[in-house]
């Protein structure tokens, strides 16, 4: 079956814009997580999702935020977009909330200039 | 989660098996051993977990010490396409809350798949 989709691939952002990323689970996931990763952070957990619930976060700022929707897809936003947001952005899935094997996307790189 | 110990790099001949070994001196009853790779630009990949006993899989092989303090993954045909960063982390099998939720990779072991 068709893994983590995650879209756009590659984007190019301008400081203060806002940007939205979106993210398909496996069939079936329920469970929906999005990181960020920086070769000087490592991987960085954003946020989880529910039964369109968030069920967690990690500790970024309130620009970052996402949903989910019924049917397990879904999206990040990151407003007012800084330099540091320069990113690899992971969306990452498993069938429900328990469990600890997640499957990872391709990511979304965006690039803030 | 237990921490882990891996070499920063390694290298392995194409064709030949490519054996990685992960310490975990500190892992718990209920911990498992999990191993992703993230080729260059792409998503982390799910390799292969286990408890104690030695798994297998259509991408690997997971050897865990009897005393569960070390893992080894074994790629059994080694091809350029495995050059990738592996990461083994310790982990719950289970959502035991806490922390749990999230994910967190060390440095792993940069593993270059030569001609």
């Amino acid at each position: 079956k068709a893994g983590v989709t995650q879209t756009p691939r590659y984007l190019i952002k301008t400081r203060g814009q806002q940007v939205t990323l979106s993210c398909s689970p496996i069939s079936g996931h329920r469970s929906v997580s999005w990181y960020q990763q920086t070769p000087g952070q490592g991987l960085q957990f954003l946020f989880e999702y529910f039964s369109e619930t968030q069920r967690n976060k990690g500790n970024f700022p309130g620009r970052f935020s996402g949903r989910q929707f019924s049917n397990s897809r879904s999206e990040m936003n990151v407003s007012t977009l800084e330099l540091g947001d320069s990113a690899l952005y992971l969306c990452a899935s498993k069938p429900d909330i328990l469990g600890n094997t997640i499957y990872f996307g391709e990511g979304s790189w965006l690039t803030v200039v | 989660d237990a921490k882990t110990t891996q070499p920063t790099s390694m290298d392995c001949a194409e064709g030949r098996a490519a054996n990685l070994p992960c310490n975990h001196s500190t892992i718990s009853g209920n911990e498992y051993v999990y191993w992703y790779r993230q080729i260059h630009s792409q998503g982390p990949q799910y390799i292969i977990h286990g408890l104690k006993n030695n798994e297998t899989n259509e991408m690997a092989s997971l050897i865990i010490t009897e005393d569960r303090k070390s893992s080894t993954l074994i790629l059994p045909h080694a091809t350029l396409r495995d050059t990738a960063v592996y990461y083994c982390i310790v982990r719950p099998g289970g959502y035991s809350g806490g922390s749990n939720y999230k994910l967190t990779f060390g440095k792993g072991t940069l593993l270059t798949v030569n001609p």
